[in-house]
């Protein structure tokens, strides 16, 4: 079956460090990606997505990109800010003729700390 | 608009004992999920309503569990009787239906942490 593998954490930088965050998939065909952010005391929040092979997601400085030579999707921001801090979920959710399942496959999630 | 809600927050009991967990998706959003995350590991799948319909239950871990959907609107997860292993956050999310060619985001409420004791 499918599945996500996420980076072990925890994740301790400093503010403006280089985050890096590594997920790997395995599926069938070509899957949806996705990247959701679980803020203290608050629901998942999808912060990023890709479609397609190549495909570039982007939101709030964060980024992704959809490499399907490697099955990865790995997020990255140049400058972390304190408020940052989170629990970060890498997903995958199948795809057939373009149109998504909705059912969301994730990886075990990574803890992110930043420290002024 | 308000967002997807879920009661309680936080529910503890004793091993055996019932629970229900109540989930009010986004009004008009006729995609519901069930999801659940244990001890620190990966969130897993549960179950999918369209409308008040069971589209896919294989994430069900055993015949304890019970969702149900009535009319479409809120939905209610039942674990009866509860086990030391059913301890974890239970997440509801929902969605509007979706189209040929689209994705449609899932919203997520704030998850109802359960613990057995």
């Amino acid at each position: 079956g499918d599945s996500v593998t996420q980076m072990e954490g925890p994740v301790t930088l400093s503010e403006e460090a280089f985050l890096t965050i590594n997920c790997t998939y395995t599926a069938t065909g070509y899957p949806s990606l996705f990247w959701y952010v679980q803020y203290p005391g608050e629901g998942l929040q999808l912060l990023l997505k890709a479609t397609k092979a190549d495909d570039k997601g982007s939101n709030k400085g964060f980024e992704a990109t959809y490499r399907k030579e490697t099955t990865s999707f790995h997020l990255e921001k140049g400058s972390v800010q304190v408020s940052d801090s989170a629990v970060y979920f890498c997903a995958l959710t199948p795809n057939a003729g373009g149109t998504s399942y909705g059912k969301l496959t994730f990886g075990q999630g990574t803890i992110l700390t930043v420290h002024p | 608009e308000a967002g997807v809600t879920q009661f309680p927050s936080h529910s503890v009991i004793e091993k055996g004992q019932t629970v229900t967990l109540r989930c009010d998706p986004i009004s008009g959003h006729d995609n519901l999920y069930w999801y659940r995350r244990v001890m620190g590991k990966e969130i897993k799948f549960l179950l999918h309503f369209v409308k008040e319909s069971k589209q896919d239950e294989s994430g069900m871990p055993n015949n304890r569990f019970l969702a149900e959907r009535t009319g479409g609107t809120y939905s209610t997860l039942k674990v009866q009787p509860a086990e030391l292993e059913d301890s974890g956050v239970y997440f509801c999310a929902s969605s509007p239906s979706t189209g040929a060619g689209s994705y449609n985001e899932q919203f997520f409420g704030p998850g109802t942490r359960l613990t057995v004791l």
